[in-house]
């Protein structure tokens, strides 16, 4: 599975929209781009997934680029409670095991 | 609430002592998995389960660790002669396969604390 790269940490005001990117570069054909989030002292939480046309669903959006070198997940009106580590990870269609690889997220602050 | 449950959602122990966690994956899932984290860093995958089959070990479970999922429902992972290294969050998920993998589902995780 390719690898992603995101940035460390970002704040965002309340109220604001939250664009967190991510590269993955490697990535192959049939991979798809997830996102999970995790919340202090809770387990991740599944949010978005895509391969290569842009998705939306209630919680955020999912922007691929056409080479699908890179993505950016949108949380169009961040609150406070959207304050978590974001995860995006690289998988394949139909990966035999199925388990993620997680890597350091990014850290999101909303800000009041 | 039928997501993924886990316990205990803490457990304190001596060096040496053995613990067994349990997790009831969402009830219609077919996969589940076991996942380590370490304070600041992702989650790490340990094992999973399709059915009761286990399919897939990482290298980070070593023979003090053991998981069994016998009737394809709840699964239970057992570390024994814990030590201080065994210190970490364990996070169990579900999904379900048919063929192509659907996003998997965490639990709050199991604490455990080793003195």
């Amino acid at each position: 599975d390719a690898k992603t790269t995101q940035p460390p940490s970002m704040d965002c005001a309340e109220g604001r929209a939250a664009n967190l990117p991510c590269n993955h570069s490697t990535i192959s054909g049939n991979e798809y781009v997830y996102w999970y989030r995790q919340i202090h002292s809770q387990g991740p939480q599944y949010i978005i997934h895509g391969l290569k046309n842009n998705e939306t669903n209630e919680m955020a959006s999912l922007i691929i680029t056409e080479d699908r070198k890179s993505s950016t997940l949108i949380l169009p009106h961040a609150t406070l409670r959207d304050t978590a580590v974001y995860y995006c990870i690289v998988l394949h269609g139909s990966s035999n095991t199925g388990k993620l690889i997680f890597g350091q997220g990014t850290t999101l602050q909303v800000k009041p | 609430d039928t997501g993924v449950s886990q316990d205990p959602r803490h457990k304190i122990t001596k060096r040496g002592q053995n613990v067994t966690f349990r997790c009831d994956p969402i009830s219609e899932h077919n996969r589940l998995y076991w996942y380590r984290q370490t304070l600041g860093q992702g989650p790490e995958f340990l094992t999973y389960f399709q059915n009761e089959a286990q399919l897939e070990k990482s290298r980070l479970l070593s023979d003090r660790f053991s998981a069994e999922r016998p009737k394809g429902s709840f699964s239970t992972l057992e570390i024994q002669r814990t030590e201080q290294g065994d210190s970490a969050m364990y996070l169990c998920a579900s999904s379900l396969w048919q063929g192509r993998e659907q996003p998997q589902h965490f639990g709050d995780g199991t604490r455990l604390s080793i003195l």
